[in-house]
């Protein structure tokens, strides 16, 4: 089973400022890589699939980059709707794991 | 609108079933294949299971394989998790989850049902 782990475990942020979060997986999922939002008490959210591409209506200070064992997901200029929760899913092995997330909070 | 609504959520006892269930609407349901994942009380996201659109294809989780069985009716548009054997580690939000089809990500997901496995 693939393992992915997320990093930080959580990311303490201002509005405006520019956030960084790490997927690293056990083995290589070549760009099989999506990134998901979760706010309280909602459903998650598809924000890049295949590690680079931006899903539909997701905005573009989203993005997503790596490939193999290492991927990054950027929000360019933190707005407040941003802070939530973000998990990591593979698609390369099954199970198609998700990481244990990063929680992205206001500083 | 592509619409994902669980129902069959509840309390149940220790070694109790329950089956879950998910209707879809605003899409051509029986195109597209689906998945359960669910999150424990303040945990993360967990894959349980997957179906491919005509039920040919079908994975489960180790945590879950023996215990869960997953099922379609295209005819219903409707999506069936029948969970039995359960214990108190399944106790969580269940999601249903579509994967697009030009793409696989899971791209719509429903409100989610709340399993309780308690005595």
């Amino acid at each position: 089973e693939i393992v992915l782990t997320q990093s930080p475990a959580t990311l303490s942020l201002s509005p405006g400022e520019r956030a960084t979060l790490s997927c690293r997986a056990s083995q290589s999922v070549s760009s099989y890589l999506a990134w998901y939002q979760q706010k309280p008490g909602q459903a998650p959210r598809l924000l890049i699939y295949d590690a680079s591409n931006r899903a539909t209506g997701i905005p573009a200070r989203f993005s997503g980059s790596g490939s193999g064992t290492d991927f990054t997901l950027t929000i360019s200029s933190l707005e407040p709707e941003d802070f939530a929760v973000y998990y990591c899913q593979q698609r390369s092995n099954w199970p198609y794991s998700f990481g244990q997330g990063t929680k992205l909070e206001i500083k | 609108e592509v619409q994902l609504v669980e129902s069959g959520g509840g309390l149940v006892q220790p070694g109790g079933s329950l089956r879950l269930s998910c209707a879809a609407s605003g899409f051509t349901f029986s195109s597209y294949s689906m998945n359960w994942v669910r999150q424990a009380p303040g945990k993360g996201l967990e894959w349980v299971s997957y179906i491919s659109s005509s039920s040919s294809t079908i994975y489960y989780a180790d945590s879950v394989k023996g215990r869960f069985t997953i099922s379609r009716d295209n005819a219903k548009n409707s999506l069936y998790l029948q969970m039995n054997s359960l214990r108190a580690e399944d106790t969580a939000v269940y999601y249903c989850a579509r994967v697009g089809l030009r793409v696989w990500a899971l791209d719509y997901w429903g409100q989610g049902t709340l399993v309780t496995v308690s005595s």
